[in-house]
């Protein structure tokens, strides 16, 4: 069965300090990759997403994630984190071929102090 | 700015009760998914539609069941609410277009407590 691992539960960060929040999934065959953002008592919003090609795929708010097939991982980045980036942050995998059937992660909280 | 609308954002009612939650979307968008979402914990695929006579049990065995009458609207019905349905429930919607890779979109989503 697919499944996909967020590393971190939580991630404490200061202002203007770089994150990485990870992810690694489990499949055989092709995936699509999806960050989301939940900020409190809203949906999710997509940041980013990965069908083909390139595999640095930058999204809004100016974060930006990697696909490295070879470690089944499309971990997030920031250079520089701001108080706003306070949220929860999923990452997600829709198997090709598939009816847009989205495996969730458990999700990783990224706190951000002044 | 949300184009899924998900009425109301925070339900607290009784046990037993009967209860629907409502979800809308402007878009057009064919597929339309309910997912369940407890704090700290992945989000589950209860139902999904294809579209219109179009309805599916997703991967969480869920008590509730859904229809699609019209391709904007996907309502969620629990006959006799209990604690344990007491969780977030997230709506969403995507478009073709992009086959299986076509993102979700989210409404606000509904936080049900069953007292």
């Amino acid at each position: 069965a697919q499944s996909v691992t967020q590393l971190d539960s939580q991630v404490p960060v200061f202002e203007e300090a770089p994150v990485e929040l990870r992810c690694n999934y489990s499949s055989s065959v092709s995936v699509y990759l999806f960050w989301y953002v939940q900020y409190p008592n809203q949906g999710l919003q997509l940041l980013l997403k990965y069908l083909s090609g390139s595999t640095l795929v930058k999204g809004i708010n100016g974060f930006e994630a990697e696909f490295n097939k070879s470690q089944t991982s499309f971990h997030l980045r920031k250079p520089s984190v701001h108080i706003s980036d306070t949220a929860e942050y999923f990452c997600a995998v829709i198997i090709s071929g598939g009816y847009n059937k989205l495996i969730f992660g458990a999700g990783t909280r990224l706190a951000v102090h002044p | 700015e949300a184009d899924i609308y998900q009425t109301p954002r925070y339900l607290v009612i009784g046990t037993g009760k009967k209860i629907t939650l409502e979800c809308s979307q402007t878009m057009g968008h064919d597929k339309m998914y309910w997912y369940q979402q407890d704090p700290g914990m992945e989000l589950h695929l209860i139902h999904y539609s294809y579209g219109v006579n179009s309805t599916e049990k997703g991967d969480l065995s869920s008590e509730s069941t859904v229809s699609r009458i019209r391709t904007e609207h996907f309502p969620l019905t629990l006959e006799s609410a209990r604690p344990s349905h007491t969780s977030q429930y997230l709506c969403a919607s995507s478009a073709p277009g992009q086959g299986s890779g076509s993102p979700l979109h989210f409404g606000n989503g509904t936080r049900l407590t069953v007292t």
